[in-house]
């Protein structure tokens, strides 16, 4: 059975750095095919999605944001951590970490998403 | 603003038929046959629907169906049941290796 969860701080103040966890189990990262991608939901906004890490630790970036984020994973602890600089209160959002199936391009299973606010 | 174009508001009357239809370029929708949809009830994690233009995983309603004709793929919804009113996405791979998400489409039943 495929679980992921999102962990991290419910609150950060403008121009602080924000870092998530996404905890996951029913798979490994080391395996061929695997991906994990964040994704996050503005408060009455679209779904906007962020980053994508590979089994090969291939890395790849929403082009609006490439500058503020790294994605990296740690495989051994089955997690995969996102983080974004200089966070505003625009980046006010649910955010959501999920398992990208490779093979056919799309996100298979989902968390239940965390919601971050950015405010003084 | 999304890469991909979404009308913003559907509606349709309980068993009546839907189509939400999702605009992008060549570079994303019209390249390639990597075309998702999700259903997405709020406080809740969204819910794959549709994959590679036109699959249906296991456990998803035959009422569900998707499609493509160029840049524009399309979802649609037949015989509309109260439980279908939730938020819809599309989704689709690109050149550059990402993903790209659509506005989003609210799904009322009347």
């Amino acid at each position: 059975q495929v679980t992921l969860r999102e962990s991290g701080p419910a609150l950060v103040k403008p121009t602080q750095t924000l870092t998530l966890t996404c905890t996951f189990s029913g798979f490994s990262l080391s395996t061929s095919g695997m991906c994990v991608s964040w994704i996050r939901q503005p408060p009455g906004k679209a779904l906007e999605w962020l980053a994508r890490i590979d089994w090969d630790d291939d890395k790849y970036y929403s082009t609006s944001l490439k500058t503020r984020l790294t994605i990296s994973k740690d495989t051994s602890k089955n997690q995969v951590v996102l983080t974004m600089t200089n966070m505003d209160p625009v980046d006010t959002a649910t955010y959501y970490c999920a398992r990208y199936n490779w093979g056919s391009r799309y996100f298979d299973y989902w968390g239940q998403g965390t919601l971050v606010t950015v405010s003084s | 603003q999304s890469a991909l174009t979404q009308p913003a508001s559907v509606s349709g009357s309980p068993g009546q038929s839907i189509t939400i239809s999702c605009t992008g370029t060549s570079s994303d929708v019209g390249g390639y046959n990597y075309v998702s949809w999700y259903q997405h009830h709020p406080g809740k994690a969204p819910k794959f629907m549709i994959y590679e233009v036109s699959n249906r995983p296991s456990g998803v309603s035959n009422r569900f169906s998707g499609s493509k004709s160029g840049n524009t793929a399309s979802l649609t919804i037949s015989g509309l049941q109260a439980e279908d009113e939730a938020d819809y996405y599309c989704t689709s791979y690109t050149s550059s290796n990402t993903l790209a998400f659509g506005g989003g489409t609210k799904l009322t039943v009347l």
